[in-house]
């Protein structure tokens, strides 16, 4: 299988602008999340969900939505893109009951 | 071992030495500790994880160290090779329904040379 796949790997938007990132995977988890990666930062949890019709902020939610219609699939909605969004976003998924993510390789995210 | 700030703590190390990476958590409440490896580009990988109620647990070449006294995680590798070259991560997770959640320390920069 697949595992955690994600698309586009590469993106530029203009500020103001509006976007999905797609994430996926194919091993029946329950559990999936978004995470975005700043240089120092490490990475910080924006929304996640334990199943489908379920989803819940993390630390960062703020100029992020996000939807989970479906166990496989759990795309992230950015409505109005701002400079302050330019980051590597992950995406990761697991089993219920146990933290082990297994990560997606990742969006590299520009907002001009 | 992990700090605050913009710049990622390194360790550089020569092929064939062991490697000790240190990571300082801050829940005492945290009851699963994760170590990841993320290469240049790629999303990060699972290694190695530890509960609370173990104080070592070993994998393939690796090892994860916990001290709840201290609240303090290391990841030794052993015979480091180049293909270690990455940056770890050491991530915790609470007990209790939330077990999901996974907050992240700010990683360290493994460089191996040959």
């Amino acid at each position: 299988n697949a595992g955690v796949t994600q698309t586009p790997k590469f993106q530029v938007l203009k500020t103001g602008q509006s976007m999905t990132l797609q994430c996926a995977q194919d091993m029946n988890h329950e559990y999936m999340s978004w995470y975005r990666q700043d240089p120092g930062m490490g990475l910080r949890l924006i929304h996640y969900s334990v199943g489908a019709g379920i989803t819940d902020q993390g630390e960062v939610p703020n100029g992020y939505n996000v939807s989970r219609s479906t166990t496989e699939d759990f795309p992230l909605r950015l409505l109005s893109a701002a400079p302050s969004q330019t980051s590597v976003y992950f995406c990761a998924s697991s089993y219920s009951g146990t933290p082990r993510q297994y990560f997606g390789p990742g969006t590299r995210l520009t907002v001009t | 071992g992990e700090s605050v700030g913009l710049h990622l703590p390194t360790l550089s190390v020569q092929e064939g030495d062991n490697s000790i990476i240190n990571c300082a958590y801050s829940n005492s409440a945290s009851d699963y500790f994760i170590w990841y490896k993320q290469e240049s580009g790629k999303g990060p990988q699972f290694i190695i994880d530890i509960r609370s109620n173990m104080d070592k647990r070993q994998g393939q070449r690796v090892t994860v160290l916990l001290n709840k006294t201290v609240k303090h995680l290391s990841l030794q590798i052993a015979a480091t090779q180049p293909g270690d070259s990455a940056v770890y991560f050491c991530a915790e997770s609470p007990s209790g329904g939330s077990n999901y959640k996974l907050t992240f320390g700010k990683g360290t920069l493994l460089t191996v040379n040959p």
